[in-house]
């Protein structure tokens, strides 16, 4: 199985800051196809998870462009530009490469 | 416009086979490259991937669940069936179903999840 380990576990930001979370995995996610199938989702309390970055950094319909993905191989970072009250939540680094499916351990985004 | 939605029961004894509904609209799980998968998570805690089902009606599970789990798919129902067989304290969790999309996305669509306590 791929380990995703996610940094840090928390995350307490200010408003209008930035905020940046590590993910890695544990072997290269880079498909046969080429694509490197690593996933952004974002849990705010009480919510389902929500897709934010799909393929490293591409922006999933209607997600603000303050969120940027960046990254390759087995080295990755979600980007939030300027925090805002609605990001606060728990971010999840998912891989899609192999089965099974992971996911990381989720990054706890707070307002300080 | 894709929704799914899960149903199911909210409590369960010890022993007992839990059966989760994933209820869809918005796409069809006979188009090529789409799947639907389970997904749980249990109170404060991370998310873990369970199984999930192919168009192609291939079948993929957590080898770590695999001997408990069984994924049907009902494709004019728009439905998507997941069992757990032997369920224990420790499996209590809200239990998620997602739309996947092949050799694009991945997981994209969530649906809102439902909590299942076990316990005697």
């Amino acid at each position: 199985d791929i380990v995703m380990t996610q940094t840090p576990l928390s995350s307490p930001v200010t408003l209008g800051q930035p905020a940046s979370i590590s993910c890695r995995s544990s072997q290269s996610l880079v498909h046969s196809d080429g694509n490197t199938y690593l996933s952004w989702l974002q849990q705010r309390p009480g919510q389902p998870p929500r897709l934010l970055i799909y393929q490293i950094s591409n922006r999933f319909s209607g997600v603000p462009d303050r969120f940027s993905g960046s990254g390759a191989g087995t080295d990755f970072t979600l980007k939030i530009s300027r925090v805002e009250a609605e990001d606060v939540g728990v971010y999840y680094c998912t891989q899609a490469t192999q089965f099974p499916l992971t996911f990381g351990g989720g990054t706890k985004v707070e307002i300080k | 416009q894709i929704t799914l939605k899960e149903s199911g029961p909210t409590l369960v004894k010890p022993t007992q086979t839990l059966t989760l509904t994933c209820t869809f609209s918005g796409f069809s799980l006979s188009t090529s490259e789409v799947g639907v998968g389970w997904i749980r998570q249990p109170p404060g805690k991370a998310l873990e991937w369970l199984a999930l089902i192919f168009w192609s009606d291939d079948k993929y599970y957590s080898p770590s669940l695999k001997s408990r789990l069984t994924i049907t798919k009902d494709t004019s129902k728009n439905q998507v069936v997941l069992a757990m067989t032997n369920m224990d304290p420790v499996d209590t969790a809200t239990y998620f179903c997602a739309h996947y999309q092949a050799a694009t996305i991945g997981l994209d669509f969530w649906g809102q999840g439902t909590l299942v306590t076990v316990s005697s």
